[in-house]
């Protein structure tokens, strides 16, 4: 079957850095995505790997390991708007986006 | 502002009855996607559209149908609403089916 894991919730301080990790199975990779999701908000696009490596935009960052099937999003300079959950796709080779559950982070003063 | 708009954006509804949730987008985006959202699981994708006129099966399609008669629009109709369907339900679209997605703001809809 297919599996997207994340960790349901983690907590980190205003003004660290924070790295919340995604670990994938699927049938196919043709990339993966990170999404923000405010409560009670929609999700809302953060970035795209399809290459092995890091991209970087503004204070996040994306990385990908397809031989692991491994990525992690890394927040630096948290600020209290952050607060959000983090959500990891991957696109299967059906083209079709299969979904992590979703990692809250909560963002303490 | 170009977008995704959903109606309603909630509703309580009798089990048995027929709903139909609007999705249209001004984007010109070619895929289109229904998917519901429950707590403590990832969004599952009920049926999509890649293009105008074409429509296929998701992950949950089960108790739900879809159309596609024109680029902007995509409705979900629940023929006869049961409550294991109470859940959040986001439209979502993209300029092809490799493109990122972007959502509507939800419907909130509960089955009773």
């Amino acid at each position: 079957g297919q599996n997207i894991d994340q960790p349901t919730e983690m907590t980190a301080t205003e003004g660290a850095i924070v790295q919340i990790n995604c670990t994938y199975q699927t049938s196919g990779f043709n990339g993966l995505f990170w999404y923000q999701q405010h409560a009670g908000e929609a999700p809302t696009f953060l970035s795209y790997n399809v290459l092995d490596g890091l991209e970087e935009k503004g204070r996040f960052s994306s990385f990908l390991s397809r031989s692991k099937g491994y990525s992690y999003l890394l927040l630096k300079e948290l600020q209290m708007k952050d607060s959000a959950s983090y959500l990891c796709a991957v696109r299967d080779s059906n083209y079709q986006l299969i979904w992590g559950a979703g990692t809250k982070l909560i963002i303490k003063p | 502002i170009a977008g995704i708009t959903q109606a309603p954006t909630s509703q309580i509804l009798a089990a048995g009855r027929r709903m139909t949730l609007r999705c249209t987008q001004d984007m010109r985006h070619n895929a289109m996607y229904w998917y519901r959202q429950d707590l403590g699981l990832g969004l599952r994708l009920i049926h999509y559209s890649n293009t105008a006129g074409t429509t296929g099966k998701g992950e949950v399609p089960d108790g739900y149908s879809v159309s596609r008669a024109n680029t902007d629009d995509f409705p979900l109709t629940l023929a006869s609403a049961v409550p294991s369907q109470t859940s959040v339900y986001f439209c979502a679209s993209s300029r092809a089916e490799n493109q990122p997605q972007h959502f509507g703001d939800g419907t909130r809809l509960s089955i009773l």
